[in-house]
């Protein structure tokens, strides 16, 4: 059974600075990995998805990257602001086409 | 980009009665489409999978017989919570797998308050 697991649960940061989110996932046959951002109260948004044979995918201060030998995934953030302010998930697609998502980490950039 | 309209964003009705949920890809075709539900502060969790034109598949502990699932065509899928009780509040999202490149939709959900 595919567990994901995030960490931190919770960050704060000051606005500016750069910051890492951590997703790992215990079964390493997946199809793809897909982070989201999800505001209070709402749906969630994609962010990025790398396919199981990419390593990294950057769109604009993100960058995600996998290593699925490992079974982690990173999401990296760069020059955080208060915008950026959401829980963050990553959810795993396996081959036997189930999404499986981690708890989440909330992010807090302060002003 | 993909969008994937789910309505409504909001219902609160009384305690018994049925509420139906759409969700719709708008702009791609979705063979499997996926409900979940979000208690505040807590993660999703999945309560079913659907697939068009077959009966959806649910998660263990969630009850296919007060959580109806249609799938009718390639667009759409509903959602209708029967008999609701105050216990079935909650903030229901669903998601649209894109058929051609796998990637994950979602609706921008629905708040259910049920008095």
């Amino acid at each position: 059974k595919q567990e994901v697991t995030q960490i931190p649960a919770a960050l704060s940061v000051p606005e500016g600075e750069n910051l890492v989110l951590n997703c790992s996932f215990t079964d390493s046959a997946i199809y793809n990995l897909q982070w989201f951002r999800q505001d209070p109260g709402k749906g969630l948004t994609s962010l990025l998805l790398i396919q199981s044979s990419q390593r990294e995918q950057t769109s604009g201060r993100l960058n995600a990257s996998l290593d699925k030998s490992s079974g982690r995934s990173t999401l990296y953030i760069a020059a955080s602001q208060p915008g950026d302010s959401a829980t963050y998930l990553c959810a795993v697609y396996t081959n036997a086409g189930k999404s499986t998502f981690g708890d989440g980490t909330t992010l807090t950039v302060k002003p | 980009g993909a969008v994937v309209s789910q309505h409504p964003s909001r219902v609160i009705c009384k305690s018994g009665t049925s509420v139906k949920i759409e969700c719709r890809s708008l702009d791609f075709q979705a063979t499997t489409m996926f409900w979940y539900r979000q208690f505040p502060k807590q993660s999703l969790m999945l309560m079913a999978t659907s697939n068009e034109g077959s009966k959806a598949t649910y998660e263990q502990g969630v009850e296919k017989d007060k959580f109806l699932i249609n799938h009718a065509s390639l667009t759409l899928s509903t959602l209708t919570v029967t008999s609701a009780h105050p216990e079935d509040s909650s903030f229901y999202i669903c998601s649209a797998r894109d058929a051609l490149n796998e990637k994950l939709f979602f609706g921008s959900g629905t708040q259910l308050s049920v008095l």
